[in-house]
């Protein structure tokens, strides 16, 4: 499998504050995609990004491509208690011919009210 | 709803039992996969069905079986398990080039 290094592992916030995951990857990438995982829930599609140096906002998060696609990361402002859960970033390696995405470990979430 | 159903949401099973895990999905999707999820590890790739061929066997033992036998359904045999089998097994499909995933809620496996 791919190695793909995502961190910090845990990010404890107080509500209201800025968060944000890393994510590297020792290989150049095709495309890369978060996912968000709710305690108890499954992982559910939040972004896919796929050009050099793209990014991309929803509402509050920000996510951003490496200009060299080996990295990216995921920003959320003034988080909220909805926000809780587990990011994962997803790695689709260039020169695969088929569908392969090798999660990363996951950054845990959780937001004090 | 999330457009992939996955069957039992729980089972319990001794290690000499055998028993069938099953996928299916309503979005058109052309591609099919299994993951496991256990508390210490990320989400691990074990299997990818492309229009129904098997194209990922990511060195997953034998005592774990996939079959595909169309583009909307996936079933993962079990026989012979360990405790350490114990996880929450997810299925997830996506159209064929690069799409998104889209999972199923998953079977938590408990294996005794």
């Amino acid at each position: 499998g791919q190695q793909v290094m995502q961190i910090p592992q845990y990010q404890h916030v107080q509500e209201g504050e800025d968060f944000t995951t890393y994510c590297n990857s020792s290989t150049t990438l095709s495309n890369i995609q978060w996912y968000k995982q709710r305690p108890g829930g499954h992982p559910v599609f939040l972004i896919q990004l796929v050009k050099s140096g793209e990014v991309k906002k929803q509402k509050r998060l920000t996510f951003q491509f490496g200009e060299a696609k080996k990295n990216s990361s995921l920003h959320i402002t003034a988080t909220q208690t909805t926000d809780v859960g587990t990011y994962f970033c997803v790695e689709n390696p260039t020169g695969y011919n088929f569908n392969k995405f090798y999660f990363g470990s996951g950054t845990k979430l959780n937001v004090k009210p | 709803e999330t457009g992939v159903t996955q069957t039992p949401r729980h089972l319990v099973m001794g290690m000499t039992n055998k028993k069938s895990l099953k996928c299916e999905q309503h979005l058109g999707h052309n591609a099919m996969y299994w993951y496991k999820q256990s508390a210490k590890k990320p989400l691990e790739l074990m299997f990818v069905y492309s229009l129904e061929e098997r194209v990922e066997n990511n060195s997953v033992p034998s005592r774990f079986s996939p079959e595909c036998p169309n583009s909307s359904h996936l079933f993962l045999h079990l026989h012979t398990l360990q405790p350490e089998d114990s996880a929450l097994y997810l299925c997830a499909s996506s159209r064929q080039t690069s799409s998104p995933l889209h999972f199923g809620n998953g079977t938590r496996l408990t294996v005794t």
